[in-house]
């Protein structure tokens, strides 16, 4: 099936722990994006690619880091200096051209 | 400051009953609207998308209008079932140079009852 496949659904982590969200994408798009979602508001930015081997910070990049090395990847990690990383995280991925936006089924996050 | 609002913040109705979303933005340049519909605890999903020169288009029983000039939007959706409880998100993108800007509202709550 074509898709986004984000991973795991689930994920608890210790303060002070640095964990890794993955997503990966069989719809041959050139643009990925990372989205933070919280209760009451609209999808916020985090990262987003539009080509291997480049990415540009969003409007919340601050203790977020990601990685583009294939085209089929855009893993997300969130360090240790995220102040509040508790949230439901969200890839997407789309036509740069086309404006196309599809997202995977969300990774939720929880810090203990 | 390019925003997206939405209204009303939740909304209950039985099922079979009609409603209708709103959705108002500030972004410029325009370049296409879309609403999703995200169940809780999923992804989510696109149920239309509308550009510049559509004024309405449908998917099943979810009717989209656009009105460019008053830069609203409705999410129009006929004979309820218990399936569209969910959240609906009006995403409203910019065209920028370097691609599309995507402007997400804070969604609809719907909860559609018995």
């Amino acid at each position: 099936d074509g898709g986004i496949t984000q991973s795991p659904k689930y994920l608890f982590r210790k303060e002070g722990q640095n964990v890794t969200l993955s997503c990966e994408q069989n719809l041959n798009h050139d643009a990925m994006y990372w989205y933070r979602q919280d209760p009451g508001q609209g999808l916020r930015l985090i990262y987003y690619s539009q080509i291997v081997n480049d990415f540009q910070k969003g409007d919340i990049a601050e203790g977020y880091s990601v990685s583009r090395e294939k085209k089929e990847s855009f893993p997300l990690t969130v360090t240790s200096a995220q102040k509040n990383p508790t949230a439901f995280y969200l890839c997407a991925s789309g036509g740069v051209a086309t404006g196309e936006l599809f997202f995977g089924e969300g990774s939720r996050l929880t810090v203990l | 400051k390019n925003q997206v609002e939405q209204s009303p913040q939740s909304l209950i109705i039985l099922e079979g009953k009609n409603c209708t979303l709103q959705c108002n933005y500030t972004v410029s340049p325009f370049s296409n609207l879309r609403w999703y519909k995200q169940d809780t605890g999923r992804g989510p999903v696109s149920l239309t998308i509308m550009t510049f020169s559509e004024n309405t288009k449908s998917n099943g029983r979810y009717t989209a209008t656009l009105d460019a000039d008053t830069k609203q939007s409705s999410l129009h959706i006929t004979a309820s079932q218990l399936s569209d409880s969910a959240s609906y998100i009006c995403v409203v993108s910019a065209q920028r140079n370097y691609g599309q800007n995507f402007v997400f509202g804070p969604g609809t709550r719907l909860s559609v009852l018995p």
